[in-house]
């Protein structure tokens, strides 16, 4: 049973323009909601990362918007780069002891 | 350590051999966890650590994935009798301590192919 599910698989966007990745959770126990980052052959990285008590944060270019109610968060990369160019993950944890994860999204950047 | 730091980095193991997949945290980290990353999908929950105890095997798939972290710091992941559904990326992460919010370290992972 995915305890967090993500989508799209894959993404390709222009340079200059904004990656929208989506994930749903059902538990609403979890309390914590990061987004990490995965180069080829290099463990998972946070990138940004979230709270149920509020609905949007930013930190440069990324920012998480969360929808309590719907039970949704997403990923929103804006003026994307080819370095942005990734495997994204969402995933979701209930104090921080066990962190269920996504399926991943393959993000392109194309020049 | 500066990161969480794993070993070794690739292992080719053939099928029946046991395996032992090392994890060093960064220090002062008190949880620790194992997750297995198979090609194409996100890390799966194997188990949990909280200083030397295991308090969630939950995740290991059979009685051949064995885990310990005997001093609280240094954590191994054994693997006995390979299967080739073993052939995974094994990542080890860890934690500050409890609690929401405390962010995870993941080391770079250990390569496992079973042949």
């Amino acid at each position: 049973q995915q305890q967090v599910k993500q989508s799209p698989q894959s993404l390709i966007v222009q340079k200059g323009g904004i990656s929208i990745i989506n994930c749903a959770y059902e538990n609403t126990a979890f309390d914590y909601f990061p987004w990490y980052q995965q180069f080829p052959g290099k463990g998972p990285a946070l990138l940004i990362a979230i709270r149920p008590d509020v609905s949007e944060k930013k930190e440069g270019r990324f920012t998480i918007s969360f929808n309590k109610s719907a039970k949704q968060f997403s990923l929103h990369i804006m003026d994307s780069q080819p370095g942005d160019s990734a495997t994204y993950f969402c995933a979701a944890s209930r104090e921080g002891n066990q962190f269920y994860f996504g399926t991943g999204t393959s993000l392109t950047v194309i020049p | 350590g500066a990161g969480v730091s794993q070993s070794p980095r690739y292992k080719v193991a053939k099928r029946g051999q046991d395996v032992a997949l090392r994890c060093d945290p960064i220090s002062g980290h008190v949880s620790l966890f194992w997750y297995q990353q198979a090609l194409g999908q996100g890390p799966e929950f194997l188990t949990y650590f909280q200083n030397e105890a295991q308090l969630d095997k939950s995740g290991l798939p059979s009685d051949r994935f064995f885990a310990e972290r005997p001093e609280g710091s240094v954590s191994t992941l054994k693997i006995q009798r390979t299967q080739q559904e073993d052939s995974a990326v094994y990542l080890c992460a860890s934690t500050q301590g409890r609690g929401a919010g405390n962010t995870i370290y993941f080391g770079e992972g250990s390569w496992l192919t079973v042949v």
